[in-house]
Formats: structure tokens, C-alpha cells, sequence
């Protein structure tokens, strides 16, 4: 079985700042993770995800996530928020994919603002 | 760019009453889901459908719940009789095949926000 949590339901950053949103994930498989993001009036987007092999990923907008098995952590950064950065964040885990057909297991999603 | 499209985005509703949301998956996909959110909750999985009948559901997708694929384009959720607590942003999502440019993404919908008075 799988789950996630994400520390912080909501995070506010200067524009110009870093930005770290949080994930833990529970998983019994060898993990699967993605970050979604979602923007006002619109679908939840992928932004990047790790399946295997490098632990850093790098997704659009600039956002990187690395998997720590470790720390059981896929923490998402971005190093300079930007104005319209602003959205919620949603991370996801899963244990696999094939056939067209992949589970994702979300958290609660971080609502991240960004003010001048 | 294709994309999944969800009506209503809103719709109000009076206790015991049917709801329907509908989805526009994208055309070529094969598998699709519905997720919902109740206010500062996790994203729950409710459903999966493959080839007309439900692949995989939750243990919240009991009998007051169903998915139909009427027209071969729309992709429904039912609730036949709604309950406080199925105030949520429900979420369609789909996927396509197996082919080599597929890496996992589920596409998903803008979400129909229902409210259960």
C-alpha cells in the first residue's frame, strides 16, 4: 500500500525566494512519485515525476524534485519563485505503471502563494 | 492541445438527490478515472474504467455510486443519492496506451465542485 503526506498546507515565499514543498511517501513497492500542480481554473498538470534511475528530476517552470529512499522524501524546490509560481501542489505516488494503466496516491496538496 | 473537459464545474444540490458529473476524456485514451477532494482533504482515488467496466474502485465507491461510458465520448459519474459528505471536487482523469512515449501521466480535468445542502 501507498500513501503521502505533504507538511504544510499552505506556504507563502517572497517573489525571488526559494521554494520547498514537502512530500513523504509510504510505499511497499519501490516508488513511483510525481508532482502535480494546479492553477487557478484549471487541471491538475504534471510537473515532473522519478520512476528510476537519477534521484534529481527536473520538470518545467524551472521546479526540480529529488528522491531521498532514505528520508522516504520527493521534496519539490524551485530556486527563485516566480509571481505566477502561485498554485497548488499535489504530490502523488504510485507503485508502477504499465498497460496504459498507473494509481496515483495523492496528498492534500500544498497552496503555495507568492507576494512581491 | 487535447485535453479532458468536466461539466458542470459547479453544481449545488439538495440532499438525496442524483447527481451526474461528466467528463470529456481525451479522444484516443483508453483508461479513465475519476478522484475526488473534500475541502483540505487528501486527493481519494474512487475509480477506474477500462474497455466499459470498472477496472479498480475504492471502498468509497459503494452503491450510491456508478460510471458509465454512454456515447463512446463522455465519461460519467452517478451519484444516485447525494449525502452531506460527498461535498467534494471530484476529478476526471485518463490515460492512453501502452506505447513507447507514454511515461505514466494521468491527464486530468479542470474538476466539478459539488456542494451537497
Amino acid at each position: 500500500a501507498q500513501s503521502v503526506t505533504q507538511l504544510g498546507s499552505h506556504v507563502s515565499v517572497s517573489e525571488g525566494a526559494l521554494v520547498l514543498l514537502r512530500c513523504n511517501y509510504s510505499s511497499s513497492v519501490p516508488p513511483y512519485l510525481f508532482w502535480y500542480v494546479q492553477y487557478p481554473n484549471q487541471g491538475l498538470q504534471l510537473l515532473l515525476k522519478y520512476t528510476t534511475g537519477a534521484t534529481l528530476v527536473k520538470g518545467i517552470n524551472g521546479f526540480e524534485a529529488e528522491f531521498k529512499k532514505s528520508e522516504t522524501s520527493f521534496h519539490l524546490t524551485k530556486p527563485s519563485a516566480h509571481m505566477s509560481d502561485a498554485a497548488e501542489y499535489f504530490c502523488a505516488v504510485s507503485g508502477g505503471f504499465s498497460g496504459g494503466y498507473n494509481k496515483l496516491i495523492f496528498g492534500a496538496g500544498t497552496r503555495l502563494a507568492v507576494h512581491p | 492541445e487535447p485535453e479532458v473537459t468536466q461539466t458542470p464545474s459547479h453544481q449545488v444540490t439538495q440532499m438525496g438527490q442524483e447527481v451526474i458529473l461528466r467528463c470529456v476524456p481525451i479522444s484516443n485514451h483508453l483508461y479513465f478515472y475519476w478522484y475526488r477532494q473534500i475541502l483540505g482533504q487528501k486527493v481519494e482515488f474512487l475509480v477506474s474504467f477500462y474497455n466499459n467496466e470498472i477496472s479498480e474502485k475504492s471502498e468509497i465507491f459503494d452503491d450510491q455510486f456508478s460510471v458509465e461510458r454512454p456515447d463512446g465520448s463522455n465519461f460519467t459519474l452517478k451519484i444516485r443519492s447525494t449525502k452531506l459528505e460527498d461535498s467534494a471536487m471530484y476529478f476526471c482523469a485518463s490515460t492512453g496506451t501502452s506505447g513507447s512515449t507514454w511515461a505514466g501521466e494521468l491527464f486530468f480535468g479542470e474538476g466539478s465542485r459539488l456542494t451537497v445542502l
